[in-house]
């Protein structure tokens, strides 16, 4: 079974702080996709990075590949009120299957 | 947006009934996925569908089952709920790149 882990579980930070979190796993996946839920709504993707050591850029969000593809970073820099949400990280496998982080819940205080 | 909608939006039942959830799509898409999601263990696979009459289980299949009788549609059946079973579920389904998936807006359930 392949586990993937996110840290931290729970963020609450001021507006304009950067922030990074992680999304790691023993196992190797074929792609990487971020999602961002917000209450009373499904997950919205943000990115699907494929490549070992892969860097996008979404604005102010930016998201890596590990280079052994096992894990997965997302930095934000100068946060704001608007980027409070679920963050999820999803490991792809052959067939179409995704495995899921547990998520980071992220408060962003004007 | 993903032409995706799931309905009922909100459901209450009683234990001991049955329940069925709808996902719709229109965009031709060949996968579809159904998923539950709970505090402290994220979104877990229950049941997905590669094709019409095409299926399989997923981690969390235990008292639910899938039809697919139309590319468009996918049924997910609770055939006896329990409280076990209140959840939020989503629908999903496959996009262009491999592994991409798009979500529909979710059904919370209740099972009193």
């Amino acid at each position: 079974t392949q586990l993937l882990e996110q840290s931290p579980q729970f963020l609450s930070i001021q507006e304009g702080e950067n922030l990074t979190v992680y999304c790691n796993s023993s196992s190797v996946f074929s792609s990487l996709q971020w999602y961002r839920q917000e209450p009373g709504e499904g997950p919205v993707l943000l990115v699907t990075v494929v490549t070992g050591g892969e860097v996008k850029k979404l604005k102010r969000l930016t998201f890596q590949f590990g280079d052994a593809r096992k894990d997965s970073s997302l930095h934000i820099t100068a946060a704001q009120p608007g980027d409070t949400g679920l963050y999820l990280c999803a490991g792809g496998n052959a067939g179409n299957m995704l495995t899921f982080g547990g998520g980071t819940r992220l408060m962003v205080k004007p | 947006d993903a032409g995706i909608t799931q309905s009922p939006r909100h459901k209450v039942t009683e234990t001991g009934t049955p329940v069925t959830l709808r996902c719709h799509q229109t965009e031709n898409h060949r996968y579809m996925y159904w998923y539950r999601q709970d505090p402290g263990h994220g979104l877990r696979l229950i049941h997905y569908s590669y094709g019409v009459k095409d299926t399989d289980k997923g981690e969390v299949s235990d008292g639910y089952s899938v039809s697919r009788s139309k590319t468009e549609d996918f049924l997910l059946t609770l055939e006896s709920a329990t409280s076990s079973q209140t959840s939020v579920y989503f629908c999903a389904i496959s996009g262009m790149r491999p592994n991409e998936q798009f979500f529909g807006p979710g059904t919370r359930l209740t099972v009193l």
